[in-house]
């Protein structure tokens, strides 16, 4: 079973500055990664798939990278509406895995 | 526009059963593989099971398997989650989400429903 892994569980960030979110894979997935962001009281939003392709109606600002078992979501600029928590999620294998999450808070 | 739309949730009691619903519009569902996917109060996600286009393939999670049941009607555009034997570790927010479509690589669960609440309580 594959466990994913993010880092940190909180990052505090003010408006316009860059961030940088970590998530690696206990074996190697290729670019089998999403990213997601959810909202208090929220579903979830497909951000990033195949680990750097930006989902349909996702700003620039968000880009993925990595392959393999390291991978990293940054938002470029943050927005006061980029605060929020972000998931990473493997779909190479079964089980899905996702990781525990990174809460991004204004700093 | 996709749409997704959980029903079925509510209370129950530990040991009970609980069948959740989704319905699907907006979309060709037969030709999507469908997932179900939950969240415990103040905790992060957790994949519960999915079912291929067409139903014939479906994987559970470990802390599901053998208690709970997925399948689907394409003829009505729903997808279903038999939960038994439930216990307080299954409350949650219960979301169906669509995955890959039929003969195309996967690339995340792109549109997700508003979520039921399952309850689990003596």
């Amino acid at each position: 079973e594959i466990v994913m892994t993010q880092s940190p569980a909180t990052l505090s960030v003010s408006p316009g500055e860059r961030a940088t979110l970590s998530c690696w894979a206990s074996q190697s997935i290729g670019i089998n990664l999403a990213w997601y962001q959810q909202k208090p009281g929220q579903a979830p939003r497909l951000l990033i798939y195949g680990a750097s392709t930006r989902a349909t109606g996702i700003p620039a600002r968000f880009g993925g990278s990595g392959s393999g078992t390291e991978f990293t979501l940054t938002i470029s600029s943050l927005q006061s509406e980029d605060f929020a928590v972000y998931y990473c999620q493997q779909y190479n294998d079964w089980p899905r895995a996702f990781g525990q999450g990174t809460k991004v808070e204004i700093k | 526009q996709v749409q997704l739309v959980e029903s079925g949730g509510g209370v129950v009691q530990p040991g009970r059963s609980l069948r959740l619903t989704c319905a699907a519009s907006g979309f060709t569902f037969t030709n999507y593989a469908m997932h179900w996917v939950r969240q415990a109060p103040g905790k992060g996600l957790e994949w519960v099971a999915d079912t291929s286009y067409d139903g014939t393939n479906k994987n559970y999670a470990d802390s599901v398997k053998g208690r709970f049941t997925i399948s689907r009607d394409n003829s009505k555009k729903t997808l279903y989650l038999q939960m038994n034997s439930l216990s307080s570790d299954d409350t949650a927010v219960y979301y169906c989400t669509r995955g890959a479509a039929v003969y195309a690589i996967e690339e995340g669960f792109d549109f997700w429903g508003q979520g039921t609440l399952v309850t689990v309580s003596s």
